[in-house]
């Protein structure tokens, strides 16, 4: 199975600031990376997929970058409303793992 | 518009069987595939498995091979997860998630259903 990281597990960030969040996995996924957020109490929500193709809707203050074992997920300007868990997920093969997640909070 | 509607909260013993069920509607239930997603109590994200509603192919992660059936039934859009043997360690939230393909890119997903194990 594919292991995926994430880095940091947490971090404190004022509104405005540029938050980078980053994903690594065990082998090579070429660029089939997907990013959510989850807020307390609901289901994750798409962000980014295929590594760096923004998912409809989601504003894009939200970018994905990477390839291969190492992936970024950038939040260039943070809204009150981007406080919350975020998850890298790949799509490469069975069995689809996540990342552990990254909870961003306000400071 | 696209709605995955997941059925109400679960409370059952080990050693017993749940269903849960995903009810879609708002596009063509065979034209996506409904994988399905787990999350213990402040915990991440694990998959399950999915199922083809046109074919009702399913592949399911090596873990749940031997607890987990789904099922649809196309005449209701709805998907189904069924797992038995149920042990505490699958008191989780179950999400179903709509994709375009097999490989899991959820572009929308159920409001989750929690499935309390205890005796």
């Amino acid at each position: 199975d594919i292991q995926m990281t994430q880095s940091p597990s947490s971090l404190s960030a004022f509104v405005g600031d540029r938050v980078t969040i980053t994903c690594r996995s065990s082998q090579s996924i070429i660029r089939d990376l997907n990013w959510y957020q989850q807020k307390p109490g609901k289901a994750p929500k798409l962000l980014i997929y295929g590594a760096s193709s923004l998912q409809s809707g989601v504003p894009s203050r939200f970018s994905g970058s990477g390839s291969g074992t190492l992936f970024t997920l950038t939040i260039s300007s943070l809204q009150p409303e981007d406080f919350a868990n975020y998850y890298c997920q790949h799509s490469f093969n069975i069995p689809f793992t996540f990342g552990p997640g990254t909870k961003v909070e306000i400071k | 518009q696209v709605q995955l509607v997941q059925s109400g909260a679960e409370v059952k013993k080990p050693g017993a069987s749940v269903k849960v069920s995903c009810e879609t509607s708002g596009y063509t239930f065979t034209d996506y595939y409904i994988h399905w997603v787990r999350q213990a109590p402040g915990q991440g994200l694990e998959w399950m498995g999915w199922i083809s509603p046109k074919s009702g192919d399913t592949d399911y992660a090596t873990k749940f091979q031997a607890r987990v059936t789904m099922t649809r039934d196309t005449s209701i859009s709805t998907a189904y997860i069924e797992v038995n043997s149920l042990l505490s360690d699958d008191t989780a939230i179950y999400y179903c998630a709509r994709a375009s393909r097999w490989e899991l890119v959820g572009d929308y997903w159920g409001q989750g259903t929690l499935v309390t194990v205890s005796s």
